[in-house]
């Protein structure tokens, strides 16, 4: 079982610049998150799903575009690159969303913009 | 009100010891306290959680305390390896309807010396 995959694993874009962070899951999970991690910063959720067809924004929006087209997949779009996006991405998944719910996460995305 | 204070920020243990990370809390709307554990190049995975109405959870060398009054809970790593050595983050989550909420701590830093 491989869970929840990210690609790419480390990303350089220049300023301006655009790019698709993929983000699959194969546990069959109806719930999807983007989460960015800086330094002494902990987690910023930036986009989430409910299930297909289903997003909305989370704390830090701003610069982010996200689809869920189908179950699996919940790729994040970032359009015009800004050195304030450098960071390290995470996609997470989980089953149920209620009072005891578990993440499960994949190994993130480093991504630099110079 | 959202927040969740976590301290302290890094912790350097000697094999064998007891390793506690404290977190603290403000909003009586949390209902349910995961611990993360993140080990370098990785994602967070979900090491044990526990629910307001309980004081303790123990599970193997890791356990929750958690005091509902000083809206306070701590994770205490017994025994202390250095393969616990990773970054550890508290959460807290709000299940009310639509707000449903996971508010992440800042992370604990801990290296455990062989």
């Amino acid at each position: 079982n491989a869970g929840v995959t990210q690609t790419p694993k480390f990303r350089i874009l220049k300023i301006g610049q655009s790019m698709t962070l993929q983000c699959t899951q194969d546990m069959n999970h109806n719930y999807m998150y983007w989460y960015r991690q800086d330094p002494g910063m902990g987690l910023k959720l930036i986009y989430y799903s409910v299930g297909a067809g289903i997003t909305d924004k989370g704390e830090v929006p701003n610069g982010y575009n996200v689809s869920r087209s189908t179950t699996e997949d919940f790729p994040l779009r970032l359009e015009l690159a800004a050195p304030s996006q450098t960071s390290v991405y995470f996609c997470a998944s989980s089953a149920y969303r209620g009072p005891s719910e578990k993440l499960f996460f994949g190994s993130g995305t480093q991504l630099s913009v110079l | 009100q959202q927040q969740v204070k976590q301290s302290p920020q890094s912790l350097i243990v000697q094999k064998g010891g007891i390793s506690i990370i404290n977190c603290a809390y403000e909003n009586t709307a949390f209902d349910y306290f995961p611990w993360y554990q993140q080990f370098p190049g990785k994602g967070p995975a979900l090491l044990i959680a526990i629910r307001p109405d309980v004081s303790e959870k123990k599970e193997g060398r890791f356990t929750i305390s958690f005091n509902k009054s000083a809206k306070q809970f701590s994770l205490h790593i017994m025994d202390s390896q250095p393969g616990d050595s990773a970054t550890y983050f508290c959460a807290a989550k709000i299940n009310a309807g639509n707000n449903r909420k996971l508010i992440w701590g800042l992370g604990t830093s801990l290296a455990v010396n062989p």
